[in-house]
Order: C-alpha cells, then structure tokens, then sequence
C-alpha cells in the first residue's frame, strides 16, 4: 500500500537558519503530494502541493519539488522564523490506490521548533 | 474562503456515555468529508470516508458501531462516539473535500480533544 516517510524530529534551528524536512513515498500510481502544517493547537492546514513530477509548490517562503526518479518531496525554506514552529506533515494522495475519495496517506510528522 | 469548523473544540466525559462531534464545511460544500484520529506525537489515522447522502466507509479496525458517523447535509458531518471509554481519548479531526475541479485538497477543522474519564 501507499506510505510516506519523513525525517523524525524534532528539529531545532535558530531563527534564518536553512530548513530541510525530507520526506519521501511508496505509492501504487501517480500520487498528488502534500505538504500541510499544524501550529499549536490548531488544526492542519494546507501549506503546499504538487500534483505531478517535476512541480514545485511553494508558499510562504517554503518549497517543495516532486521528484518522481527519486520518490521525494522535500520540504525547504531559506530562513526560518520563530513563527514557522509547528509540526509539518508530508502527505499523499493516490487515486490509483484504489481506496477511492482522494484519500490522504500522512507521514508521521516532523516538529519544528525555530528559537530566536 | 475553504473554512472547516468543529465543535466542541474539547469535550470532557464519563466513561459509558456518548459524545457528538460536528463538522461543518462554512463556505463550501463538501460531498465527501473525513474524520481522522490524531494520537500523541503520531500522525493522523483515518477512521472513515464520509458521503452526503450515503453510508459511510470505514477503515479496517475501525468499529462502526462505536463510532457513528452521519453525513445529513453537503455541509454537516457528524461523529459520534459511543459508550466512550478511556481509551477512546484523542484528538478527533475533521476534513472536507472541496467539491471542485481541485479534487484533491482537503481542508481541515482546528480537531476535537476528548478525554473520557
């Protein structure tokens, strides 16, 4: 079945630090791939995405190229704030999994903490 | 816009007693809605599909009989938990698909935290 897999936290940086979460998945066709983010005591939101190989989706100063040869998206950022500390979920969906729907496959998540 | 509600943000209960989760899509429709189980420092376990109008689906190890889901309207899903016991804590969260030619995006509700005592 489908997975992801992301690096386990938690990272800590210090603020304009360079940011890297890896993440990489096993899918059974042609996933969609996601990244989503949750701050304290919120809930997830959609931080970026991509749909098919070779996209970059980018938002808020955070990019993340689909690499299809190497099954990975990566979540980067140049310079970190404090206001990035959250948790950042990598996710993926496959509509070829045959679970129909759109379903999203999350990884474990990865908690960022950005000190100043 | 793509704003998804919950309510109760948190809600606390003796065991044996039911609890109701709303979930409320405010500027959208959503055919389709998820409910999702978050554990502490894990990700998040997809309990059930939800459809407008249907039943809904579960995912393997998921009691459907304890945890009942109701999609009534195109912006109203409800879970309920019943009997709830302890082990039944978690944090509950919902999500909607935005009912569009981008299928693929789901939008999340802030999560129910339950403690059943």
């Amino acid at each position: 079945g489908d997975s992801v897999t992301q690096m386990e936290g938690p990272v800590t940086l210090s603020e304009e630090a360079f940011l890297t979460i890896n993440c990489t998945y096993t899918a059974t066709g042609y996933p969609s791939l996601f990244w989503y983010v949750q701050y304290p005591g919120e809930g997830l939101q959609l931080l970026l995405k991509a749909t098919k190989a070779d996209d970059k989706g980018s938002n808020k100063g955070f990019e993340a190229t689909y690499r299809k040869e190497t099954t990975s998206f990566h979540l980067e950022k140049g310079s970190v704030q404090v206001s990035d500390s959250a948790v950042y979920f990598c996710a993926l969906s496959d509509p070829y999994s045959g679970a129909g729907s759109y379903q999203l496959t999350f990884g474990k998540g990865t908690k960022l903490s950005v000190i100043p | 816009g793509a704003v998804v509600s919950q309510h109760p943000s948190w809600v606390i209960c003796k065991s044996g007693t039911s609890v109701k989760i709303e979930c409320r899509s405010l500027d959208f429709q959503a055919t389709t809605m998820f409910w999702y189980r978050q554990f502490p420092k894990q990700s998040l376990m997809l309990m059930a599909t939800s459809n407008e109008g249907s039943k809904a689906t579960y995912e393997q190890g998921v009691e459907k009989d304890k945890f009942l889901i109701n999609h009534a309207s195109l912006t109203l899903s409800t879970l309920t938990v019943t009997s709830a016991h302890p082990e039944d804590s978690s944090f509950y969260i919902c999500s909607a698909r935005v009912d569009s030619t981008n299928q693929e995006t789901q939008y999340f509700g802030p999560g129910t935290r339950l403690l059943v005592l």
